[in-house]
């Protein structure tokens, strides 16, 4: 079934160590995102990309590295994990908006991992 | 700055009540509006939308009304079941400088309904 597929669905770390967080699309959308979520703050942009090769800093990048080498994969990167980075987390993607077009198709999200460093 | 303000949870209802989930907001421009879902362990879906003012997204028995003059979009469902349990999230799309939509997405802090048999 087309959609984003993220992997794995569950991880535990220790502190310090390092980890990616896989997310793949085939529904040819250049634009892709990873949020994380944690009770009673919604979701927060983590980083995001237009396009192959272009990437930009959300709401909350400290700790997290992205690059986007095909359309298809937008990898998530935890240099060294920290407990507060004990989250659940999305990856979502959707056609890139057109400069002047008011509609927005909005999102279509992965299933998610549920990462927990202890 | 734009923003999603949602009603608190959690919202605790029998079944066959009738839901309202309030969701107001701060936006320049024109934003497309959504409601999405997300069920025990998944992750997000698009319930429904609304792209322009006065549109009226449906799916699945909910609806929500795009009310520019009271910057509301209020989720709403005549008769909730025990399947209906989930978290709740209002969203809206950020306008760039130029005009027209980003591919930016606000979301609120997400509303847990839970529907007794």
């Amino acid at each position: 079934n087309a959609g984003v597929t993220q992997t794995p669905k569950f991880q535990v770390l220790k502190t310090g160590q390092s980890m990616t967080l896989q997310c793949a699309q085939d529904m040819n959308h250049e634009y892709m995102s990873w949020y994380r979520q944690d009770p009673g703050m919604g979701l927060r942009l983590i980083h995001y990309s237009v396009g192959a090769g272009i990437t930009d800093q959300g709401e909350v990048p400290n700790g997290y590295n992205v690059s986007r080498s095909t359309t298809e994969d937008f990898p998530l990167r935890l240099l060294s994990a920290a407990p507060s980075q004990t989250s659940v987390y999305f990856c979502a993607s959707s056609s890139i908006q057109l400069p002047g077009v008011w509609r927005s198709s909005g999102y279509t999200f992965g299933s998610g991992t549920r990462l927990t460093v202890v | 700055g734009n923003s999603v303000t949602q009603m608190e949870g959690p919202v605790t209802l029998s079944e066959e009540a009738f839901l309202t989930i309030n969701c107001t907001y701060t936006a320049t421009g024109y934003p497309s509006l959504f409601w999405y879902v997300q069920y025990p362990g998944e992750g997000l879906q698009l319930l429904l939308k609304a792209t322009k003012a006065d549109d009226k997204g449906s799916n699945k028995g909910f609806e929500a009304t795009y009310r520019k003059e009271t910057t509301s979009f209020h989720l709403e469902k005549g008769s909730v079941q025990v399947s209906d349990s989930a978290v709740y999230f209002c969203a809206l799309s950020e306008t760039a400088n130029y005009g027209g939509a980003t591919n930016k997405l606000i979301f609120g802090t997400g509303t847990l309904l839970a529907v007794q048999p």
